[in-house]
């Protein structure tokens, strides 16, 4: 049972470059999000799904953009990577977009722009 | 607006002693909350959700968590910590009277449990 599955785990790039973070989830959920971790700041969210086609904005969706054609990858796009961008990315996973339906996490990634 | 407080950034407890990690609230409505758990290079663990009812709730790993409206607090205990309940705890809210679908999680605090 893989669960919340991300490439790569880490990465480099240079300012200005563009990546795409993969996300793919086996679980069927409908919800789908992703969150940038930095120290002492917790976890922000990003862009976030309620499904296939449905995507929306979170706490900090600036530089970053996202599509969910299907209900099993939501790919997370940096559009001209910048040194603040500088993270740990993770993705989650729920069942839908019910308020009590806990959140499944894959392992990150890290991810330094130079 | 919703928000989470984690006082602490950091926990020290002997192994074998009572561990608390605090979490403190705020919503406009009923509160949804959680307790998630981070090891080393991974991804965030789901350990134990108030929605409604009894206010102490049991999650995975022997802890538990208890709601208290008056306070705004949603602490995470456990009876006698282990070695390996090490890591970076973070409490997560979201308010049910917000129309969000956004869980907010607290800054985290890492738990060091001493040998």
């Amino acid at each position: 049972n893989a669960g919340v599955t991300q490439t790569p785990k880490f990465q480099v790039l240079k300012t200005g470059q563009s990546m795409t973070l993969q996300c793919a989830q086996d679980m069927n959920h409908e919800y789908m999000s992703w969150y940038r971790q930095d120290p002492g700041m917790g976890l922000r969210l990003i862009h976030y799904s309620v499904g296939a086609g449905i995507t929306d904005q979170g706490e900090v969706p600036n530089g970053y953009n996202v599509s969910r054609s299907t209900t099993e990858d939501f790919p997370l796009r940096l559009l001209s990577a910048a040194p603040s961008q500088t993270s740990v990315y993770f993705c989650a996973s729920k069942l839908d977009r019910g308020f009590h339906q806990p959140q499944h996490f894959g392992d990150g990634t890290r991810l330094s722009i130079l | 607006a919703q928000s989470v407080a984690q006082p602490e950034d950091q926990v020290n407890v002997a192994e074998g002693n009572p561990l608390t990690v605090k979490c403190t609230y705020s919503v406009s409505g009923n509160p949804y909350l959680f307790w998630y758990v981070q090891y080393p290079n991974r991804g965030l663990q789901f350990l134990l959700k108030y929605i409604t009812g009894d206010n102490l709730v049991k999650g995975s790993y022997g802890f538990e968590a208890e709601f208290n409206k008056s306070q705004t607090s949603f602490h995470l205990k456990k009876p006698s910590a282990l070695v390996s309940d090490s890591a970076l705890y973070f409490c997560a809210v979201r308010d049910s009277g917000a129309g969000s679908y956004q869980l907010t999680f607290g800054k985290g605090t890492k738990l060091s449990v001493i040998p």
